[in-house]
């Protein structure tokens, strides 16, 4: 069954880093997403992408944060500088078309800061 | 008052039992609702969506009740497999997910 591939699954960097978290969405999938997760809360939403361009973002998804897909298979979630409380998993997820379609995550990246 | 409430649990019971979770959502113009199945530091997987009429998956059964803008999970005859966190999720009028908290449920021999 294809999946959504992340890489690192675990990223450890200092604060004020800039960090790249990479995801490769299944090949036929259109709508991309991440989502963040803070240990013990629950999963939020960042950013939804659609063709070449950002569809919504939360209020998460601030200036530090770009996302970008620079070929026809990765999509990358860049934090400029990063901060102690962007410490949490990291989540990608795909979808083949909106109206109802569920959304398939990748195994995540835990981005460690210290 | 939050997006989407769950009662966080744990809910902890027998191999073979039938267990129920309950969500309630704010936001009466949510258009689509799923459950999903999250285990410990692992990524939340679709368990079903839920459909106005009420669907059935094998052991699963969802209900989605509008007018009380409540949404609901039986398990019948729990497996050891079935320990995890379970996440209700709605959309609104984008495909954004929103999350519940998660309602844990641990099921022992």
């Amino acid at each position: 069954e294809p999946e959504v591939t992340q890489t690192p699954s675990h990223q450890v960097t200092q604060m004020g880093q800039e960090v790249i978290l990479r995801c490769v969405p299944i090949s036929n999938h259109l709508y991309f997403y991440w989502y963040r997760q803070i240990l013990g809360q629950k999963v939020e939403f960042l950013v939804s992408f659609y063709n070449n361009e950002i569809s919504e973002k939360s209020e998460i998804f601030d200036d530090q944060f770009s996302v970008e897909r620079p070929d026809g298979s990765n999509f990358t979630l860049k934090i400029r500088s990063t901060k102690l409380e962007d410490s949490a998993m990291y989540f990608c997820a795909s979808s083949v078309q909106l109206s109802n379609q569920p959304q398939h995550f990748g195994d995540g990246t835990r981005l460690s800061i210290l | 008052r939050k997006e989407v409430e769950q009662d966080p649990g744990p809910f902890n019971v027998p191999e073979g039992a039938t267990v129920a979770f309950n969500c309630t959502y704010s936001n009466s113009a949510s258009q689509s609702f799923f459950w999903y199945r999250q285990d410990c530091r692992k990524e939340p997987k679709l368990l079903m969506s839920v459909y106005s009429s009420g669907n059935e998956d094998g052991r699963f059964t969802a209900q989605l009740n509008r007018a009380s803008q409540y949404i609901s999970l039986l398990i019948r005859d729990s497996k050891l497999s079935d320990s995890a966190t379970y996440l209700c999720v709605v959309t609104h009028n984008t495909d954004k997910l929103i999350f519940g908290t998660g309602t844990r449920l641990q099921v022992f021999p």
